[in-house]
């Protein structure tokens, strides 16, 4: 079946340390994005890529980085820097940025640090 | 500039009653509109989309929507709500491609 894959569904982190969130797609998607949702505030969009190697800073990009070294992979590194890291991070994809298509989402990822 | 603004953070209606879920955008252009709806601690799930072809759009579940470009809105409805349909939903916009703006969502309560 294709989709968006993300894992793990929960995940822990101490605070000083670095993690990684992976999303992987087999919809031979261009478009990647990674969200961030927290409670009364929405979807807020973290970085985004169009194409392989290449991606975008969005809205809340300090304290993450990403990486697209392929078209069906983008995991998101929550660093050290981020102040307040606890939320639910929702990996999307879609055909072509430009196409106005719907993304698809994945189930997400539940972070919380302790 | 580009934002979506969906008017009510909460709905409550009793079950068998119709929905109805207000979303206004703005844009310079004639934009890309989506409704998901997020169930908790999961993704979004696409609902129906409108890109320029009929006003009405019919999605999945019962839900439709329409578009009013002199409005500038693009509610959802429901003619009679069932007990599943408790989630939150997000209006979504697509100026012309490259970024998704999402509304901050609505909160469907579904009284039996």
């Amino acid at each position: 079946d294709g989709g968006i894959t993300q894992s793990p569904k929960y995940l822990f982190r101490k605070e000083g340390q670095n993690v990684t969130l992976s999303c992987e797609q087999n919809l031979n998607h261009d478009a990647m994005y990674w969200y961030r949702q927290d409670p009364g505030q929405g979807l807020r969009l973290i970085y985004y890529s169009q194409i392989v190697n290449d991606f975008q800073k969005g809205d809340i990009a300090e304290g993450y980085s990403v990486s697209r070294e392929k078209k069906e992979s983008f995991p998101l590194t929550v660093t050290s820097a981020q102040k307040n890291p606890t939320a639910f991070y929702l990996c999307a994809s879609s055909l072509r940025a430009q196409e106005n298509t719907e993304a698809f989402f994945g189930q997400g990822t539940r972070l919380t640090v302790v | 500039a580009q934002s979506v603004t969906q008017l009510d953070s909460h709905v409550s209606v009793s079950e068998g009653t119709p929905v109805l879920l207000r979303c206004n955008y703005s844009s310079s252009y004639s934009p890309s509109l989506f409704w998901y709806v997020q169930h908790p601690n999961k993704g979004l799930q696409l609902l129906l989309k409108y890109t320029s072809a009929a006003t009405l759009v019919k999605g999945i579940n019962g839900f439709e929507a329409e578009f009013k470009k002199s409005e500038t809105s693009f509610h959802l409805t429901k003619p009679s709500a069932h007990m599943s349909d408790a989630a939150e939903y997000f209006c979504v916009v697509i100026p012309t491609g490259n970024q998704f703006y999402f509304g901050t969502g609505t909160s469907l309560t579904v009284i039996p």
